[in-house]
């Protein structure tokens, strides 16, 4: 777990504006993958890429944005277009390819507020 | 796509009394099925998980049992204690190589010393 970090801890949004979560990964990871959390909906898929420079849309992909230069990294940008932003966002990691390839580590997480 | 259903929403138990959360799936594919611990504001943390091809599993007071032909999997944990009270989540995949998981809605877990 300590291997995945996300910043900032806490992000204020105002109204129009786009925000970039990080999520970075020193586990050697080939998958990683954003959640939303809300209270009482458990933990829903919003963008997920196995590869570099690839990436695949979850269940609720609209009014987010990713990117997967490298292997390390992959920025979640929540846009204008997400007009219910406030939630907890996770970030996690699997390795591929192993016995254990779909056990997903997670970030500890940001909150995301809306001013 | 899969759906998983988690019950109850809420469990409260007295310390060294045992707790049992049940979830079913609708995706007859899955084969992978993990178990979360999510503590107030914290990241979730894989506590025990089970494949398939497995009927049972236990790690010290932690154990789970899954039914592929009804499609149902459950968390039991004995002797609890407070330290036990967090929010248990599962989920469920098909265990491909990119691992996409369906969670349930979560089971909120007090125990009273």
């Amino acid at each position: 777990d300590g291997g995945i970090t996300q910043s900032p801890k806490y992000l204020f949004r105002k109204e129009g504006q786009n925000v970039t979560l990080s999520c970075e990964q020193n586990l050697n990871h080939d998958a990683m993958y954003w959640y939303r959390q809300d209270p009482g909906q458990g933990l829903r898929l919003i963008y997920y890429s196995q590869i570099v420079n690839d990436f695949q849309k979850g269940d609720i992909a609209e009014g987010y944005s990713v990117s997967r230069e490298k292997k390390e990294s992959f920025p979640l940008t929540v846009t204008s277009a997400q007009k219910n932003p406030t939630a907890f966002y996770l970030c996690a990691s699997s390795p591929m390819g192993t016995s254990s390839q779909e056990t997903q580590y997670f970030g500890p997480g940001t909150r995301l507020l809306v001013l | 796509g899969e759906n998983v259903e988690q019950h109850p929403s809420t469990l409260s138990v007295q310390e060294g009394d045992s707790a049992v959360i049940k979830c079913t799936y609708s995706d007859s594919a899955s084969n992978y099925f993990p178990w979360y611990k999510q503590e107030l504001g914290k990241r979730p943390q894989l506590i025990i998980d089970i494949r398939s091809n497995v009927g049972e599993k236990k790690d010290q007071r932690i154990a789970v049992t899954l039914n592929k032909t009804a499609k149902h999997f459950s968390l039991h944990i004995t002797e609890t204690q407070p330290e036990d009270s967090a929010v248990y989540f599962c989920a469920a995949s098909r265990g491909t190589s990119y691992g996409k998981l369906t969670f349930g809605q979560g089971t909120i877990l007090t125990v009273h010393p």
